[in-house]
């Protein structure tokens, strides 16, 4: 069964520190891997999507890596602004199964402090 | 806009007492879902739905019934709900062959 785990459980960060956020799987048959934002009172927002075939997608200051073969994908945010504090969930959807197997870490909190 | 919805956002209750939580989507989305999520234990899939009249059982489906008789909709059924059913439920839609799911705002039930 696919475990998907994020270190660290939380994190506080001055703004304006780069940061990066870690998330391993322990299934490497992957089809793709999702990082999501949830803000409290909200639902979850996606943020940045990989396939299995890619290796890193951008989008802003945001910028997403995955290494299939090692089982890890990075989240690395630039120059952190307050407005990113919130809980970072990366997802893995496996090869077999369709969305229905999605398998949802537990999630980085991350505060940045003014 | 395009969106789910989710009512009631917030409820309070009594064990035993039947409550439904309705999701709502305006996306046409073929593929619906329920979480719940719980301090460490991450989003866990209650039930799913592939597509109208067709639903099956995700990974903690005990003490939950769904029904999707429209497309739009997926309501999550507690007919007698227990205080381990109090969580944050979240339910989410997707576009079939799409990649992106879309989350509703959350729904916190809390069961006394």
């Amino acid at each position: 069964k696919q475990e998907v785990t994020q270190i660290p459980a939380a994190l506080s960060v001055p703004e304006g520190e780069n940061l990066v956020l870690n998330c391993s799987f322990t299934d490497s048959a992957i089809y793709n891997l999702q990082w999501f934002r949830q803000d409290p009172g909200k639902g979850l927002t996606s943020l940045l999507l990989i396939q299995s075939s890619q290796r890193e997608q951008t989008s802003g200051r945001l910028n997403a890596s995955l290494d299939k073969s090692s089982g890890r994908s990075t989240l690395y945010i630039a120059a952190s602004q307050p407005g990113d504090s919130a809980t970072y969930l990366c997802a893995v959807r496996p090869n077999s199964g369709g969305y229905q197997k999605v398998t949802f870490g537990i999630g980085t909190k991350l505060q940045v402090i003014p | 806009e395009a969106q789910v919805t989710q009512n009631p956002r917030y409820l309070i209750t009594v064990t035993g007492k039947k409550l439904t939580v309705t999701c709502s989507q305006n996306m046409n989305h073929e593929y619906m879902s329920w979480y719940r999520q719980d301090p460490g234990l991450g989003l866990r899939q209650i039930y799913y739905s592939m597509n109208v009249e067709v639903t099956d059982k995700g990974d903690v489906p005990e003490g939950y019934k769904v029904s999707r008789k429209e497309k739009r909709n997926f309501p999550l059924i507690l007919e007698s709900p227990s205080p381990n059913q109090t969580s944050l439920y979240f339910c989410a839609s997707l576009r079939a062959g799409a990649n992106v799911l879309t989350f509703g705002a959350g729904s916190r039930l809390t069961v006394l």
